[in-house]
């Protein structure tokens, strides 16, 4: 079984630039959310999807944005990049709700010069 | 306002003995919670879980105990291996697991051959 796969592995932009980060939920799986881990800081939640619908959003700016397509693969766009927004951003997925682990990808390292 | 703590940041065992690592919460509405193993540049990967219902849930080498009352978990890893030297993270939710995780910072645990 495939795991939940991440693109691009690290992306770099400058300040005010756009990044689009992609992720490939597991088979089966109908839930995906984002999280961010700065440097020197644990796993911050981003937001939550389940069946195309933003469920749940954490204490990011709306220049944090994304979707989840049909086939539940999901993005994560950053607008307006700022300096603080470098971090390693992580996907992970679940099979519907109730108690059910979420199962990580490798994380999309960002960088902003 | 840090709701999942991991109060030491590193621990160090010999092969073969157990390792315990510690996790306070403060949220009285977590029902849910985790323990993740992560490798450097790798995503976290779920060990084991265990819902408020339980107190104790055992896979393998390893068992997560539940203190409610003193909101108090621990993961033992009982003989403990070389291969298991990672950074492992407590994370907690509310509603069953289908909303957003809260992580801890996370114990790096060493065992030395």
């Amino acid at each position: 079984e495939a795991g939940v796969t991440q693109s691009p592995t690290h992306l770099i932009k400058t300040r005010g630039q756009q990044a689009t980060l992609r992720c490939s939920p597991i088979s089966g799986h109908t839930s995906v959310y984002w999280y961010q881990q700065a440097l020197g800081l644990g796993l911050q939640f981003l937001l939550w999807y389940d069946e195309g619908e933003e469920r749940n959003r954490g204490n990011f700016p709306p220049r944090f944005s994304g979707r989840q397509f049909p086939n539940y693969s999901s993005e994560l766009n950053v607008n307006a990049l700022e300096l603080e927004d470098s971090a390693l951003y992580l996907c992970a997925s679940s099979f519907g709700t109730g108690s059910q682990p979420q199962h990580f990808g490798d994380g999309t390292r960002l960088s902003i010069l | 306002d840090q709701q999942v703590k991991q109060n030491s940041p590193s621990l160090s065992v010999q092969e073969g003995r157990i390792s315990i690592l510690n996790c306070d919460y403060t949220n009285s509405m977590f029902d849910y919670f985790l323990w993740y193993k992560k490798y450097p540049a790798e995503g976290p990967t779920f060990l084991i879980s265990i819902s408020s219902i339980k107190d104790k849930n055992e896979d393998g080498r390893f068992t997560v105990f539940l203190n409610k009352s003193a909101k108090h978990l621990s993961l033992h890893i009982v003989p403990s291996q070389p291969g298991d030297s990672a950074v492992y993270f407590c994370a907690a939710s509310e509603e069953g697991g289908s909303e957003k995780l809260v992580f801890g910072k996370g114990t790096k645990l060493t065992v030395n051959p």
